[in-house]
């Protein structure tokens, strides 16, 4: 696609139950990374993904947190067990490996209530 | 670890009038600097990008940031502001040493400009 696609734009979910965000990269991005922007605050590194795999997965704040991307395309973000502070917009970016400043998504808006 | 720091908040000004958003990082390497932006209602998008060289860089609609790196300072300017660039503004770096082929960007909290008529 033109750009990166992040669906839902918005989910509103009870405390306690389970959410996945999807992302779809620009084709031809190898590198997909997810950051998580809270009300007022810059955007925060989640997860780095390298083609399939999790290179570096040190922003994910608890396991309650996961995130996949089986075939090096498409991303999907899993909230386990929700809570209100996971409130937030999260974001998905894509590149070219070892490319700096890469493209963002418009988000995921996420409402615990 | 990396931190940004952007020193204002928010930043009014009226319109035609130049501006200067400030932002300082904290880093012992080599980094590479970034500002997005983020118009209303909008994702973010890449305004400009230091890598090497020149350490002024500028965008395509009339913003320029320097590097100076004895201040860790990468000042965002406009000599001419317009309505249309009432958004938020974000600082970001990301080291250049280590970590392979992963840029994971630290931000800043953002800077509001908002233009004035």
């Amino acid at each position: 696609g033109a750009g990166v696609s992040q669906t839902p734009s918005n989910k509103v979910t009870e405390k306690g139950k389970y959410v996945e965000l999807r992302c779809d990269p620009i084709s031809g991005h190898t590198a997909l990374y997810w950051y998580r922007q809270s009300l007022g605050q810059g955007p925060e590194f989640l997860i780095y993904f390298q083609g399939t795999g999790a290179a570096d997965d040190s922003g994910l704040p608890n396991d309650r947190f996961f995130a996949v991307r089986p075939e090096g395309s498409v991303s999907t973000l899993k909230i386990q067990r929700t809570e209100r502070g996971d409130s937030a917009v999260y974001l998905c970016a894509s590149s070219y490996a070892n490319s700096r400043g890469y493209t963002f998504g418009s988000g995921t808006r996420l409402t615990v209530v | 670890a990396q931190s940004v720091t952007q020193l204002d908040s928010q930043v009014p000004v009226f319109e035609e009038a130049p501006v200067e958003l400030r932002c300082n990082y904290s880093s012992s390497v080599s980094v590479y600097l970034f500002w997005y932006v983020q118009y209303p209602n909008q994702g973010l998008q890449l305004l400009l990008k230091y890598l090497s060289g020149s350490t002024l860089v500028e965008s395509i609609n009339g913003f320029e940031a320097e590097f100076n790196k004895s201040q860790t300072s990468f000042h965002l300017r406009k000599p001419s502001v317009h309505i249309s660039d009432t958004a938020e503004y974000f600082c970001a770096v990301s080291d250049r040493v280590g970590g392979g082929s992963n840029y994971k960007l630290t931000f800043g909290k953002g800077t509001l400009l908002t233009v004035n008529p």
